[in-house]
């Protein structure tokens, strides 16, 4: 079982729909992060969390450390949010360990 | 401030041969990471560094090596490459090491015939 798993694998969905991934771990960790990478290979990091909740524009990551789960949020979902979504733990200052990504379609 | 440079960003070798990839951070970063992603095993972590030191080595073969300067530019190579290096090498740099955000580079895909 991988230390680090996501789920839906690929999600297709409407322009303006509520949009959901979930990242399940099974480590003890210090941070989370959501990355979002676009077709041609760049990657952009969209949060770091190691409690609670972020929100960045249409953006909303929370985690839950006791049940070890975060989920990322998109509202009001657009074209231009497809991209594979991964997800990545670090334990304490050890390396950054990946989750498979979730590969988004957003429909107009 | 200009983002992480990577270069090249695209090249082709053959098995056997070396490469060396290059990375350079965002100015006053001081950590660097890299990382390889294929379609098979997703990103992998491959090494990290900190003020020219490596502070973290994930789980590949010893023909993968790194370095880092001391104006934190960063370089790996890769000996003897095998058709299954074929990949896109990352490269992110951060402030410090550690529980930072880390900021990538466009990468350098590699292709080994």
């Amino acid at each position: 079982k991988n230390e680090v798993e996501q789920s839906p694998q690929n999600l297709t969905a409407q322009e303006g729909e509520f949009i959901t991934i979930n990242c399940s771990y099974s480590v003890g960790i210090s941070a989370l992060h959501w990355l979002q990478q676009h077709p041609g290979g760049g990657i952009v990091s969209l949060f770091m969390l190691s409690s609670g909740k972020k929100k960045h524009g249409r953006l909303i990551a929370t985690i839950n450390i006791q049940e070890k789960h975060s989920s990322l949020h998109i509202t009001a979902s657009h074209p231009r949010d497809s991209a594979v979504y991964i997800c990545a733990v670090r334990q304490g200052a050890q390396k950054l360990v990946f989750g498979q990504g979730t590969r988004l379609t957003i429909n107009p | 401030k200009a983002g992480v440079t990577q270069t090249p960003r695209y090249l082709i070798k053959t098995r056997g041969q070396q490469v060396t990839l290059s990375c350079s951070p965002i100015s006053g970063h001081r950590s660097v990471s890299w990382y390889q992603q294929t379609p098979g095993q997703g990103l992998q972590f491959l090494f990290e560094y900190f003020s020219e030191t490596q502070r973290n080595k994930g789980n590949f073969p010893g023909r993968f090596s790194g370095r880092q300067f001391s104006n934190s530019r960063s370089e790996m190579n890769v000996s003897t490459l095998e058709l299954g290096d074929s990949a896109l090498y990352l490269c992110a740099s951060s402030l410090t090491a550690g529980r930072e955000t880390q900021y990538f580079g466009p990468g350098t895909r590699l292709l080994v015939l």
